[in-house]
């Protein structure tokens, strides 16, 4: 059984700024990785998702993760947040057939 | 309509009444989904539902009773609900290829807050 743990449950960043998502997965097997992300009200959205080839995988609205199996981890990545970046941030794993384990996500509040 | 919708969006309910929640995908896709999504706590899946048969039940109790009457619906029935059910849940869909590697697409859920 897998498991992800993503290490900051609250991140506050400025406009403009960098801004990064730790994730990090527990699985005897090999994995395919997603991020969803859930704007106020809304659903979750797939911002993007490893499944294999290229380690660094670019998703939409500028975003981008790399997959790192020797350390376990696939962190989220965006050079310049906006206003509309505020959202919560899902990392998930699956490594076996329709089944996504989710983390417990986290909350990007983006400020002017 | 597009994508996945949910109705209704809020609900509230006593841990004696009887109701249900409903999910209608529009993309077409073969399989559907519940989660219940509680605060600062990693999605729970609870039922999967594949050409309209259940492939998944995540050890949910009895009061939750899911329906899929074909592959563009499915409904949660909910009944003697308890206080700590109070939760956003969520209805996905996916196109059922490899499983594993598929993108699951959400509705915008149901908030029940049980009283």
């Amino acid at each position: 059984a897998q498991s992800v743990t993503q290490l900051d449950s609250q991140v506050p960043v400025f406009e403009e700024a960098p801004v990064e998502l730790r994730c990090n997965y527990s699985s005897s097997v090999s994995v395919y990785l997603f991020w969803y992300v859930q704007y106020p009200n809304q659903g979750l959205q797939l911002l993007l998702k490893y499944l294999s080839g290229s380690t660094l995988v670019k998703g939409i609205n500028g975003f981008e993760a790399e997959f790192n199996k020797s350390q376990t981890s696939f962190h989220l990545r965006k050079p310049s947040v906006h206003i509309s970046d505020t959202a919560e941030y899902f990392c998930a794993v699956s490594d076996s057939d329709y089944k996504l384990s989710f983390g417990a996500g986290t909350t990007v509040t983006v400020r002017a | 309509e597009t994508g996945v919708t949910q109705t209704p969006r809020h609900l509230v309910m006593g841990m004696t009444n009887k109701k249900s929640l409903k999910c209608e995908q529009h993309l077409g896709h073969n399989a559907m989904y519940w989660y219940k999504q509680s605060a600062k706590k990693p999605l729970e899946l609870m039922f999967v539902y594949s050409l309209e048969e259940r492939v998944e039940n995540n050890s949910v109790p009895s009061r939750f009773s899911p329906e899929c009457p074909n592959s563009s619906h499915l409904f949660l029935h909910l009944h003697t609900l308890q206080p700590e059910d109070s939760a956003l849940y969520l209805c996905a869909s996916s196109q059922r290829t490899s499983g594993s590697t598929d993108t699951q697409y959400f509705g915008p859920g149901t908030r029940l807050t049980v009283l």
